[in-house]
């Protein structure tokens, strides 16, 4: 069975850094892109990026292209999604998804809530 | 970056009926559309693919449609449990892979 289980909830000030993390398993890791959404409270999806854990090849989404840095280990089969400087504005739930090709997502992970607050 | 736009972005239906939901890109994206569901508090799910495809488990009820840049989602006869919030998204080119706005399926 297919599985991608996120860390837990974070709560951050602004400034502050964060690296959450979505391990995969009943799936060969290293054979599929997988992509972080971002949701903020209330709002649409967003798509973020996506890395091939093979190879580390990354594309972002030009909107959170310099934001984030979205990386992997595939020797624990887990990809993380990281900030160096959180804003109020980062905010919002984020999924991690397993992705068809680089194309669209058959597998979510439940979703890690980042709440940025002074 | 391809928009993609989702009509209505509210809907009011009762159980029982014929729902359709209308996506339109910003440029041809030859089928390249997927379609999900999410409930309140939980991760979306995928229905359809390739605009039409019908994901593993997913009813028959649900059912996709379109080319170019218009697509449409139809929910044949609506049941209680897919009072929820849709989402087309596009994967046509390079990324990023845009989502509509999204479109809330309420009960009537």
């Amino acid at each position: 069975e297919v599985q991608l289980v996120q860390s837990g909830a974070e709560v951050k000030k602004p400034g502050e850094s964060l690296k959450i993390s979505c391990k995969g398993s009943g799936y060969s890791f290293t054979s599929h892109w997988i992509g972080w959404v971002r949701q903020m409270p209330g709002k649409g999806l967003e798509w973020m990026g996506i890395i091939y854990p093979g190879d580390s090849n990354t594309r972002y989404s030009p909107s959170f292209q310099g934001q984030v840095t979205i990386s992997a280990d595939k020797s624990i089969s887990t990809a993380y999604l990281q900030w160096s400087s959180l804003k109020a504005s980062d905010t919002a739930m984020y999924y991690c998804v397993r992705h068809v090709a680089d194309d669209y997502g058959d597998y979510w992970g439940q979703g890690t809530l980042v709440t940025v607050s002074s | 970056d391809i928009q993609m736009t989702q009509s209505p972005s509210s809907l009011s239906a009762s159980v029982g009926d014929r729902v359709t939901i209308t996506c339109r890109a910003s440029q041809g994206i030859s089928n390249s559309l997927a379609w999900y569901q999410q409930k309140p508090g939980k991760a979306p799910k995928l229905l359809l693919y390739a605009a039409s495809r019908l994901e593993s488990g997913v009813p028959s009820r649900f059912s996709g449609s379109g080319s170019g840049t218009d697509y449409t989602l139809t929910i044949s006869s609506l049941q209680p449990e897919d009072f929820a919030t849709y989402y087309c998204q596009q994967y046509y080119s390079t990324p990023p892979r845009t989502f509509g706005q999204g479109t809330k399926v309420e009960i009537k």
